[in-house]
């Protein structure tokens, strides 16, 4: 199947810090990107869909301006946690969608692990 | 609105028995339903899914799931588990006008005793 990578795979950072997270399909193209988070014990919530050359479009409850998402290009969505809190540690993960030969699927990255402390 | 529950956050289930996961939804239209499995440190990976026609679906690794509409279901069964079947198992569904925005229930872990 396809690969999606995201990285970094851990990060812990001080409270009032920003983070980026990156997703990358690394063998399709990828014009929809999805934003989950998953806190412990929890199941996934997807926060975002992610548009490649247009804005996100936020699930409600998300704020926005405190998750920013980017899709650059094809291959490429990142996620930028501002002013992190430690509310916001969590499991961040996204998925692709793929349309090659006419089949959409997602495929998912393996995750990244957010510590705020 | 919808909802997928997922009955029993953990099943054991012994080596070369029955596995059976079962998930329910709630949605006034029936929507696309998804079976995802995730190992450790891995990314979820597609088990199978449901859209239209045929209401038993095969997926990988001799999974198999079928859509009940009158139960408002998509149970998940195995004949015989091996022990590379533990891991956790997602149902999820996407609303039909919607698709790709996947709504996930609780998740189940499998553990697979010898």
């Amino acid at each position: 199947g396809a690969v999606v990578s995201q990285h970094p795979s851990r990060v812990i950072c001080k409270s009032g810090t920003s983070v980026k997270i990156e997703c990358r399909s690394l063998d399709f193209q990828a014009t929809t990107m999805f934003w989950y988070r998953q806190f412990p014990k929890q199941s996934l919530m997807l926060m975002a869909t992610s548009n490649e050359g247009s804005k996100a479009t936020y699930e409600q409850g998300v704020e926005k301006d405190k998750f920013l998402i980017n899709h650059a290009s094809l291959t490429l969505s990142t996620l930028t946690v501002t002013s992190a809190h430690p509310e916001d540690s969590s499991f961040y993960i996204c998925s692709a969608r793929d349309w090659r030969g006419g089949l959409d699927t997602q495929y998912f990255g393996p995750g990244t692990r957010l510590t705020v402390l | 609105a919808q909802s997928v529950t997922q009955l029993g956050s953990h099943v054991s289930v012994s080596e070369g028995a029955l596995v059976l996961l079962r998930c329910n939804y709630s949605s006034s239209v029936p929507p696309y339903l998804f079976w995802y499995v995730q190992y450790p440190n891995q990314g979820l990976q597609l088990l199978l899914k449901y859209t239209t026609g045929a209401t038993l679906v095969k997926g990988i690794n001799g999974f198999e799931a079928e859509f009940k509409k009158s139960e408002t279901s998509f149970h998940l069964t195995k004949p015989s588990a091996h022990m590379s079947d533990a891991a956790e198992y997602f149902c999820a569904v996407t609303p039909v006008d919607s698709w790709g925005k996947l709504q996930f229930g609780a998740g189940t872990q499998v553990v697979v005793t010898p």
